[in-house]
């Protein structure tokens, strides 16, 4: 069974500019979690989709958004991005909503912001 | 404001040596706490705890909550070096859904 696979895997973008990374679930999880990690804030939840419906979302700006398809893949945008946005994204995806006991994460998208 | 921190925030151990990992939590609603591994980039889960005082185990791992005082705790015994890795502790708690606030991590190293 192919695991969480999340695209692109590096990315160069400068400040101003909006990006859209993509993350496809592992087959037959129908819910996908973003996050953020950064040296200095760690690891941080941006949000969960499930059944294409955000169901949580963290502290975050609503220049982070993201949207899930009826096929639960799906993708995170940032707009107006600023040089502190430069960080790991890491998509997660499980079988139930909410389920952290069967939440696989993906390989991640390397970000960064001139 | 809801926080979780770890410590200590890096550790370096022998191989052989059993290490304790510590996480505390302030946050309001709490569900869950859970434990990762995070060797290159994606984190491994590991434990989830929800009740006090039960030890989970798996392997050479484990891991208890303490609700009352508001933490808990990950131990590795007879360590390797492939548990070389960075260690976090998340809590899971209701604001408008479900949200994780992760610590910033332990960093342990073991060296042969």
């Amino acid at each position: 069974k192919a695991g969480v696979t999340q695209t692109p895997r590096y990315l160069i973008k400068t400040r101003g500019q909006q990006v859209t990374l993509s993350c496809s679930p592992i087959s037959g999880h129908r819910s996908v979690s973003w996050y953020q990690q950064t040296p200095g804030q760690g690891l941080q939840f941006l949000f969960e989709y499930f059944s294409e419906t955000q169901r949580n979302k963290g502290n975050f700006p609503g220049r982070f958004s993201g949207r899930q398809f009826s096929n639960s893949r799906s993708e995170m945008n940032v707009s107006t991005l600023e040089l502190g946005d430069s960080a790991l994204y890491l998509c997660a995806s499980s079988l139930v909503q909410g389920s952290k006991e069967t939440q696989y994460f993906g390989p991640g998208t390397r970000l960064l912001v001139l | 404001e809801d926080k979780v921190v770890q410590s200590p925030l890096s550790l370096v151990v022998h191989e052989g040596d059993t290490v304790t990992l510590n996480c505390s939590y302030e946050v309001t609603n709490f569900r869950s706490l859970l434990w990762y591994k995070q060797e290159k980039k994606a984190p491994t889960f590991l434990f989830m705890l929800t009740s006090s005082g039960i030890e989970k185990k798996s392997g050479r791992l484990s891991s208890i909550l303490d609700k009352k005082e508001l933490f808990s705790i990950l131990n590795i015994t007879a360590t390797q070096t492939g548990d070389s890795a960075v260690y976090l502790c998340a809590v899971e708690h209701q604001v408008s859904g479900y949200a994780l606030n992760f610590g910033k991590g332990t960093s342990l190293l073991v060296t042969p």
